[in-house]
């Protein structure tokens, strides 16, 4: 199974809302990102989680915060959002490696979430 | 900071060529290279991935190359079909150990029947 799913597929919310955006894998990858990907533009890398400890943050506003409560799973939840976060939130997930010799790093994404904020 | 263009922007060709993407980035000391497609409005879907000590990978009718010292990368696509239109990213990774990954410009092809 190489498979990362996302829900949902969908989300539109008003400014003031709070949400959740959700990400799941069985594949036993223990490193997860979060990508953010305007129309017509290569995806933004926002978080990486590395053995379910928040490894990278790429200076995103604290209205979206990252949550990894088990290997599986990665959330993302959104409060306070502006308009200008509209955009397809992508999921990803890869294997780290033990030893040197196993370190592919190759990155499965998910089908996103079209979020519309109004 | 790594940059990582991708030229032509767009390309459009008629079923059966074979065509070449070009990618380009600004800092060498890389981990590996992904190539992936994407179709409007979806996910990414990995494509071939080359490792640094790689020089390149191949998948059916698409082959990767790379050239660290040069900083680039090309994806050859023998005889295109009309299911090849996509955009097409490469993500370069870092040598750091949670790797961080750059995308390039995409390069949106259409293959015409």
């Amino acid at each position: 199974d190489t498979e990362v799913t996302q829900t949902p597929k969908h989300l539109v919310m008003g400014m003031t809302n709070k949400k959740s955006l959700k990400c799941e894998q069985h594949m036993g990858h223990r490193a997860m990102y979060w990508y953010k990907q305007k129309a017509k533009k290569p995806p933004e890398l926002m978080f990486v989680y590395s053995y379910e400890k928040l490894s990278i943050n790429e200076s995103v506003p604290s209205r979206f915060s990252p949550e990894c409560p088990n290997s599986s799973l990665l959330n993302l939840h959104l409060h306070a959002l502006q308009p200008e976060d509209s955009a397809l939130y992508l999921c990803a997930s890869s294997q780290r490696g033990q030893g040197v010799e196993v370190r592919t790093y190759e990155q499965y994404f998910g089908p996103g979430t079209r979020l519309t904020v109004t | 900071k790594q940059e990582v263009t991708q030229i032509p922007a767009a390309l459009s060709v008629p079923e059966g060529e074979n065509l070449v993407l070009n990618c380009s980035f600004t800092d060498s000391a890389i981990y590996n290279l992904q190539w992936f497609r994407q179709d409007p409005g979806k996910g990414l879907t990995s494509l071939l991935l080359i490792q640094s000590s790689q020089r390149e990978q191949t998948s059916g009718r698409l082959n990767a190359s790379l050239d660290k010292s040069s900083g680039r990368s090309t994806l050859y696509i023998a005889a295109s079909q009309p299911g090849d239109s996509a955009t097409y990213l490469c993500a370069v990774g870092d040598s750091g150990g949670y790797q961080k990954v750059t995308f390039g410009t995409g390069t949106k092809l259409q293959v015409i029947p």
